[in-house]
């Protein structure tokens, strides 16, 4: 399996509340991304990252930042948590352009 | 910009039927790599097949068939003789050669016995 670890797995937050889930890989790949899953959407990709401290947003930034300050952590802060980003997020890693993604665990985050 | 359309929100089928996924997608670049992954009751990710651009051969792996075609820019996955085993969340994915990497918005597929 592909070492890829996210954490928490579990949250529940109130509105308002900063939360930040954490995605960590001892596979030293280039590339990592952050999705949501949601009933209806599928995956959709919040933000990525080509390397340290390179980020570029996706489909549905909004209201998410993300820091990566070495190889192997990739952040995804809620810097005000909502309601509306009650979801299960999922960390991939990919290590170039013609490889397959593997993905975390999923983190099921729960804003009340 | 790079999108991934899976039109069939769910499909039920009876145990041993052949069903085909449907996966279309839009891109710019010559050069992209499209995936098809598969999402169990259990929640994982598992990735079962990546395919460039370039390589429009239609590839088979035991009950699993995939089908690529440039001109109508679409990827369909077909399950022959499904299994109650298959029954999950398929999803489609593009990646572009600047690496952002998109699913569509997934096909759950139900298997009866």
């Amino acid at each position: 399996d592909a070492g890829i670890t996210q954490s928490p797995r579990h949250k529940v937050t109130e509105t308002g509340t900063p939360v930040t889930l954490r995605c960590h890989q001892t596979e030293n790949h280039r590339y990592m991304y952050w999705y949501r899953q949601d009933p209806g959407h599928g995956l959709r990709l919040i933000h990525y990252s080509y390397g340290v401290k390179d980020t570029d947003k996706g489909e549905v930034s909004d209201g998410y930042s993300v820091s990566r300050s070495k190889t192997e952590d990739f952040l995804l802060t809620l810097e005000s948590a909502t309601s509306s980003q009650t979801s299960v997020y999922f960390c991939a890693i990919k290590q170039g352009a013609d490889t397959e993604a593997f993905f975390g665990q999923g983190t099921r985050l729960t804003v009340v | 910009a790079q999108k991934v359309t899976q039109a069939q929100t769910e499909i039920s089928v009876v145990e041993k039927e052949d069903v085909t996924l449907d996966c279309v997608y839009e891109t710019r670049d010559t050069t992209y790599y499209l995936f098809w992954y598969k999402q169990p009751p259990s929640g994982e990710l598992v990735f079962l097949i990546r395919r460039n651009s370039f390589d429009e051969q239609n590839e088979i792996s035991g009950r699993y068939s995939w089908n690529f075609q440039k001109s109508t820019s679409s990827f369909n996955f077909t399950i022959t003789a499904s299994q109650v085993v298959d029954s999950a969340v398929y999803f489609c994915a593009l990646s572009e050669y600047g690496n952002k990497l998109v699913f569509g918005a997934g096909t759950i597929l139900r298997v009866k016995s």
